[in-house]
């Protein structure tokens, strides 16, 4: 139980384009998201919360023009990076807790997207 | 806040051996702690979790202790393998009036490298 599936695995795209990762909870419905960044060598970052039916909540110095997120449903979140440049090139995860008083659930990680930026 | 790690501490260790990974952390508010092991192009994998109210729990090979005086987790795993080389992370959170959505804070990781 607990998983958590990202499509696209991995992206290449071109600078100024648009791309589009989609976050699944397969067996259980996640009231809660969220988007990490995860640069080589480093911890993971948090960039956003995503609860179901609601604005996301974005961490200090994220764009959240440049990254939208939605959360249409209990078991799908997506991550958009816009007009993508080089330096969004990075490894995307996001997680899902199925907890509805903002309490300790559990995250349970998707298996990352890796985005390449040309 | 977000914690950012430029050059990740390492631990080499020989098959067989018992390792520890320690963590330490910031926050005395933090109620929740979590080990995850993350594999090359891979996300994190949820491995042994501890609540404040506890100083120790264990699991299949692997035990977390909690020591909330001093603000220091540590992950012991029994009789390394080399399935077991991974970067580890601990990750820290509360319900500060349960507005936080469980909002993790991570450490910033231990490469774990088994040899044969």
């Amino acid at each position: 139980g607990a998983v958590v599936s990202q499509h696209p695995s991995w992206v290449i795209c071109k600078s100024g384009t648009s791309v589009k990762i989609e976050c699944r909870s397969l067996d259980f419905q996640a009231t809660t998201m969220f988007w990490y960044r995860q640069f080589p060598k480093q911890s993971l970052m948090l960039m956003a919360t995503s609860n179901e039916g609601s604005k996301a909540t974005y961490e200090q110095g994220v764009e959240k023009d440049k990254f939208l997120i939605n959360h249409a449903s209990l078991t799908l979140s997506t991550l958009t990076v816009t007009s993508a440049h080089p330096e969004d090139s990075s490894f995307y995860i996001c997680s899902a807790s199925a907890d509805t008083s903002g309490g300790l659930e559990t995250q349970y990680f998707g298996p990352g997207t890796r985005l390449l930026v040309l | 806040g977000e914690s950012v790690g430029l050059h990740l501490p390492t631990l080499s260790v020989q098959e067989g051996d018992n390792s520890i990974i320690n963590c330490a952390y910031s926050n005395s508010a933090s109620d929740y702690f979590i080990w995850y092991k993350q594999e090359s192009g891979k996300g994190p994998q949820f491995i042994i979790d501890i609540r404040s109210n506890m100083d120790k729990r264990q699991g299949q090979r692997v035990t977390v202790l909690l020591n909330k005086t001093v603000k220091h987790l540590s992950l012991q795993i029994a009789a390394t393998q080399p399935g077991d080389s991974a970067v580890y992370f601990c990750a820290e959170t509360n319900n500060a009036g349960g507005t936080s959505y469980g909002k993790l804070t991570f450490g910033q990781g231990t490469i774990l490298t088994v040899h044969p």
